[in-house]
């Protein structure tokens, strides 16, 4: 059975402090990774990894894949209290587009 | 803003009821996803349908359905409403060139009384 497991569930930080957020998976068919952050709202996507390695960044926020341990990191420095959140990390898979979802990590920010 | 549009916002109803969810996806966007997000809890994936045409199944009810229409939109049926289905609902597209990447709509907030 396809699975995506995030770790920590939840996170709680003090503003300035760098986090790393660990996303591991087991599919078949593995097409993409992604990441998206959820506040009150609708998740929103942030990036989208396919190749080993290759870091993608954003501002304060950078990722990477490693497809040979299954598994990615959502790096977050200097964080904000505009960071707290729910970030979810989800897999694509070549068959049919559907994404598998991992349950999520809060991060809460204390200033 | 993420082209994605649902409506309601909100719904309240009694239960036993039925209700009609719509979503209208990204211009272009083939595909379209519904999920179910209840307080606390993550995504639950219910149903996806391309172009018109189911083509994956989640943890959906069977008092629950669903259908794309010719023009892309899609509509999600919720019907014998039970307390347990108060829940956001989401609908997300994705298509093109974009792969895997789903835009997800604001979102329908139901609430079962």
């Amino acid at each position: 059975e396809d699975k995506v497991v995030q770790s920590p569930l939840s996170l709680v930080v003090h503003e300035g402090d760098t986090v790393t957020l660990n996303c591991s998976y087991e599919v078949t068919n593995f097409r993409s990774l992604l990441w998206y952050k959820q506040e009150k709202k609708a998740p929103t996507f942030l990036f989208m990894l396919t190749s080993s390695g290759i870091e993608k960044k954003s501002g304060r926020l950078s990722s990477i894949l490693d497809k040979k341990e299954l598994f990615s990191i959502l790096n977050i420095t200097a964080t904000q209290t505009g960071d707290s959140a729910i970030y979810l990390c989800a897999v694509g898979l070549d068959s049919n587009y559907q994404l598998i979802w991992g349950a999520g990590t809060k991060l809460i920010i204390k200033p | 803003d993420s082209g994605v549009t649902q409506t309601p916002k909100h719904l309240i109803t009694a239960t036993g009821q039925r209700v009609t969810l719509r979503c209208s996806p990204r211009s272009g966007d083939l595909s379209v996803y519904w999920y179910q997000q209840s307080l606390d809890q993550g995504l639950q994936f219910l149903i996806q349908y391309y172009n018109g045409e189911e083509r994956a199944k989640g943890n959906i009810l069977e008092r629950f359905s669903a259908q794309q229409f010719p023009d892309l939109h899609s509509e999600l049926n919720l019907s014998s409403l039970e307390l347990g289905d108060s829940a956001l609902y989401f609908c997300a597209s994705s298509g093109g060139t974009r792969g895997n990447i789903q835009y997800f709509g604001a979102g329908t907030r139901l609430s079962v009384l």
